[in-house]
């Protein structure tokens, strides 16, 4: 049973720049969540998406935006990359209506770092 | 989601218990308490949570308070691959999709050493 996936495992763009990365979530898994975490700092929720829908959203500008697709994959989107975005981005799933009970599984990150 | 305060920094010895207090002294009756654990250069892993019963599972026990104003995790025989950063998380579960963010402090980097 394949965990929590992510791609890709590292990144480096230069500023102004446009970037992608994608989550597979883990198998059954309906809900995903994502996440930023600085180097030294705990991860901070960017947003979370349930049904090809963002249903939460951290305090994070519309530069970054995301999609869920049928499958339940996702994908995160960071538009004019700046330095201080420079981060491990996680993604994490879990079943909805479940939560109580379930945790959110965490997959390995992608390092991104932005020149 | 409620604050919590967690030592930035606890060592242990090897094969001995290891207890990571945390805060959250603002908690509020509808709030569970969540443990976390991020070994260096991965993603965050799931320990245990309560509500207000102590709980325990293979990898730890969850000690939280009659006034549910703290808690504390405890592994009972620490190992080297024990050492991670460990977080204390309180939230409230939202039984609808999507509404179940974690809010991340600091955490404990715990040490454990022979």
């Amino acid at each position: 049973d394949a965990g929590v996936t992510q791609s890709p495992t590292h990144l480096i763009k230069t500023r102004g720049q446009q970037v992608t990365l994608r989550c597979s979530p883990k198998s059954g898994h309906d809900t995903v969540s994502w996440y930023q975490q600085a180097l030294g700092q705990g991860p901070q929720f960017i947003f979370q998406y349930y049904e090809e829908e963002e249903r939460q959203r951290g305090n994070f500008p519309d530069r970054f935006s995301g999609h869920q697709f049928p499958n339940y994959s996702s994908e995160l989107n960071v538009n004019a990359l700046l330095l201080g975005d420079s981060a491990l981005y996680l993604c994490a799933s879990s079943l909805a209506l479940e939560d109580r009970d379930n945790e959110q599984f965490f997959g390995p990150g992608t390092r991104l770092t932005v020149l | 989601d409620a604050k919590t305060t967690q030592p930035p920094s606890m060592d242990c010895a090897e094969g001995r218990a290891a207890n990571l207090p945390c805060n959250h002294s603002t908690i509020s009756g509808n709030e569970y308490v969540y443990w976390y654990r991020q070994i260096h250069s991965q993603g965050p892993q799931y320990i245990i949570h309560g509500l207000k019963n102590n709980e325990t599972n293979e990898m730890a026990s969850l000690i939280i308070t009659e006034d549910r104003k703290s808690s504390t995790l405890i592994l009972p025989h620490a190992t080297l691959r024990d050492t991670a950063v460990y977080y204390c998380i309180v939230r409230v579960v939202i039984l609808t999709g999507g509404g179940n963010k974690l809010t991340f402090g600091t955490g404990t980097q715990l040490k454990v050493e022979l």
